[in-house]
């Protein structure tokens, strides 16, 4: 089983949708759940952090976590063509807290249509 | 500009060569990390160093030998590397060696292995 996994997509959306991209982690030990956004040819970039249970919104983006079900998602509001990326999940502090480093699934390619 | 800065963008190398990558970070982290990107694969966490200390030596060959002569420098020294380590090599800052805000990443540098 993958510690991290997400749909490799790609996910098509059109403009002005709501983009949902889903993820599901292993360790139930895990404390710390982000989302990056990379853009083809570049490097990762945070957009979204997510420590307890619930919504967090900022923007257009919303994530929510699930720590009974070991799930996070991440909502993209307004969906525009530059939301188009490779969004990856990030967690941290697996085994209790004893894994010291993030661990990340293989992320969900957004193909936002115009 | 993330405050993570990555030498050089691009490096296309023989297998005989030998080359080092450079990483610097100017956000007053005192972790950082070395990632390898590889296609259809998650980001695999190479190296760990905590206050220039290496704490995490993800099972690299010894080809790749990572240097860290203080906290805001870190280098990649590559040598007889293989067809298969072409990769994008991101390298990574955090503030607290749990990371548990999140890493900042460099731009990366796409390497290409003849």
């Amino acid at each position: 089983q993958k510690e991290v996994e997400q749909n490799s997509g790609p996910l098509s959306v059109p403009e002005g949708a709501i983009a949902s991209l889903n993820c599901t982690y292993s360790d139930r030990g895990s404390q710390s759940f982000f989302w990056y956004r990379q853009y083809s040819g570049k490097s990762p970039e945070l957009i979204m952090s997510i420590y307890s249970n619930g919504d967090k919104e900022d923007g257009r983006f919303t994530a929510q976590l699930n720590k009974a079900s070991q799930y996070v998602s991440l909502l993209i509001r307004d969906s525009q063509p530059s939301d188009s990326a490779t969004y990856l999940c990030a967690v941290w502090g697996g085994r209790g807290g004893a894994t010291n480093k993030l661990i990340f699934g293989t992320g969900t390619l957004l193909a936002v249509q115009p | 500009e993330t405050g993570v800065t990555q030498t050089p963008r691009h490096l296309v190398m023989g297998m005989t060569n030998k080359k080092s990558l450079k990483c610097e970070q100017h956000l007053g982290h005192n972790a950082m990390y070395w990632y390898k990107q590889s296609a259809k694969k998650p980001l695999e966490l190479m190296f760990v160093y905590n206050f220039k200390e290496q704490t995490e030596n993800n099972s690299v060959p010894s080809r790749f030998s990572p240097e860290c002569p203080n906290s805001s420098h870190l280098f990649l020294h590559l040598h007889t590397l293989q067809p298969e380590d072409s990769a994008l090599y991101l390298c990574a800052s955090s503030q607290g060696y749990r990371g548990s805000n999140g890493y900042t990443f460099g731009s990366g540098t796409r390497l290409t292995v003849v």
